[in-house]
């Protein structure tokens, strides 16, 4: 079983819709990423936390928004969302941000439909 | 300009026969880690073995087995004796200074 727990696991949202995806985790570890994945496509980094502050923003459109208000905890805010952001959400953690070696774990993800 | 490429979109095998998942990558540091995570139908992707640069032996763990050549920049994946549980994307990844996954190699066990 994965140590990292997204929901909802799926999602569908009208383009006016605002929505919140969640995601936690107990290792105790102190950086948390979002991924968005397109159908057959690898991963995309969206944001990176690294000590509960935001250290890596991928250009991300305003219309996402990332919260982590503690050390277990992250969110993404959707607002506003486009048809085109209809992708599977993914939340990874790891011990610690900006070690080449680390590796990540990740959740099941958030499958999300735009209408 | 592509840093890890993984030439096989997808590969179907019989159960029990070997898969070979093959990946080229491309950096000018000479400290970098490299990756392999599968991603089976339920969507979140699994860890399964990192390698550093500096460390070109391969490794065998079960069925999976790694071989690292610094020589071709290849980190290529075989998995022996394939079971249908095998079935899913398997992702080969560098992280120089920022991971980069290649595009994903799709592998379909039959019964």
């Amino acid at each position: 079983d994965t140590e990292v727990t997204q929901t909802p696991k799926h999602l569908v949202m009208g383009m006016t819709n605002k929505k919140s995806l969640k995601c936690e985790q107990h290792m105790g570890h102190r950086a948390m990423y979002w991924y968005k994945q397109k159908a057959k496509k690898p991963p995309e980094l969206m944001f990176v936390y690294s000590y509960e502050k935001l250290s890596i923003n991928e250009s991300v459109p305003s219309r996402f928004s990332p919260e982590c208000p503690n050390s277990s905890l992250l969110n993404l805010h959707l607002h506003a969302l486009q048809p085109e952001d209809s992708a599977l959400y993914l939340c990874a953690s790891s011990q610690d941000r900006g070690q080449r070696d680390e590796k990540l774990f990740f959740g099941s993800g958030t499958q999300l439909s735009v209408l | 300009a592509q840093k890890v490429t993984q030439a096989q979109t997808e590969i179907s095998v019989v159960e029990k026969e070997d898969v070979t998942l093959d990946c080229v990558y491309e950096t000018r540091d000479t400290t970098y880690y490299l990756f392999w995570y599968k991603q089976p139908p339920s969507g979140e992707l699994v860890f399964l073995i990192r390698r550093n640069s500096f460390d070109e032996q391969n490794e065998i763990s079960g069925r999976y087995s790694w071989n690292f050549q610094k020589s071709t920049s290849s980190f290529n994946f075989t998995i022996t004796a394939s079971q249908v549980v095998d079935s899913a994307v398997y992702f080969c990844a560098l992280n120089d200074y920022k991971l980069s996954f290649g595009a994903g190699t799709t592998v379909t066990v039959r019964a």
